[in-house]
């Protein structure tokens, strides 16, 4: 089992649209989450970290379920530069600082 | 306040060469993450290093490739005796000594064995 896994994708949505991205992962000893944004061979950049108790960040939601290890990403009201890869990101656990286990992601183009 | 710079952009190896990838870390930050990303993957970690000390090598393939962060200068990656299945991106983060995990990310090295 992938220690990360990943909706496949890709996911076209019109602009204004709202999307949902699912993400599961193995080692229950995690303790860090984030989703990270890519645009085409760029670098990695933070989109959000995840928390317990879900968090927002204008239209982007983020949720957490330690129980069944379950991380999702809502995107509101879809813009056209919301376009990119998104990766779902989970700490490799207590040996390796803050050594990071990346999914292979999952790609949205959202369209005029 | 410089971000993570990581050196050469691209860099191009006919097989059987060495390639050596380099990695400035935020000024600051003493930890410092390589992670590669094959075409059409995601990224995989590679190898976690502190000033002088490998902390967790446990993604490094076994041979011709090793790491290294000296007390003064870059981070370094070396691959020896570059094969065509060592063409990728390869990224490298920092972060610092405490806190939050590694949220910098430098642009990367696209390594193309020829």
């Amino acid at each position: 089992r992938k220690e990360v896994e990943q909706d496949p994708g890709p996911f076209n949505v019109p602009e204004g649209a709202t999307v949902a991205f699912n993400c599961t992962y193995s080692n229950s000893a995690s303790q860090s989450f984030f989703w990270y944004r890519q645009d085409c061979r760029k670098e990695p950049k933070l989109l959000m970290s995840v928390y317990s108790s879900g968090n927002e960040d204008g239209r982007f939601t983020a949720q957490l379920n330690r129980a069944s290890q379950y991380i999702s990403l809502l995107i509101r009201d879809s813009k056209l530069s919301d376009s990119a890869t998104y990766l779902c990101v989970v700490n490799k656990g207590s040996n390796s600082g803050y050594a990071l286990n990346f999914g292979k992601g999952t790609s949205l183009l959202v369209t005029p | 306040n410089a971000g993570v710079m990581q050196n050469p952009r691209h860099l191009v190896r006919r097989r059987g060469q060495e390639a050596r990838l380099r990695c400035s870390p935020m000024k600051g930050h003493s930890h410092v993450y390589w992670y590669r990303q094959l075409p059409e993957e995601g990224l995989k970690f590679m190898v976690y290093l502190q000033k002088e000390n490998i902390i967790d090598e446990s993604g490094m393939p076994k041979e011709r490739f090793s790491a290294e962060f000296p007390k003064e200068g870059p981070s370094i990656l070396r691959i020896q005796q570059v094969v065509r299945g060592d063409s990728a991106a390869y990224f490298c983060a920092s972060s610092p000594p405490t806190g939050n995990p590694p949220q910098h990310f430098g642009d990367g090295t696209r390594l193309s064995i020829l």
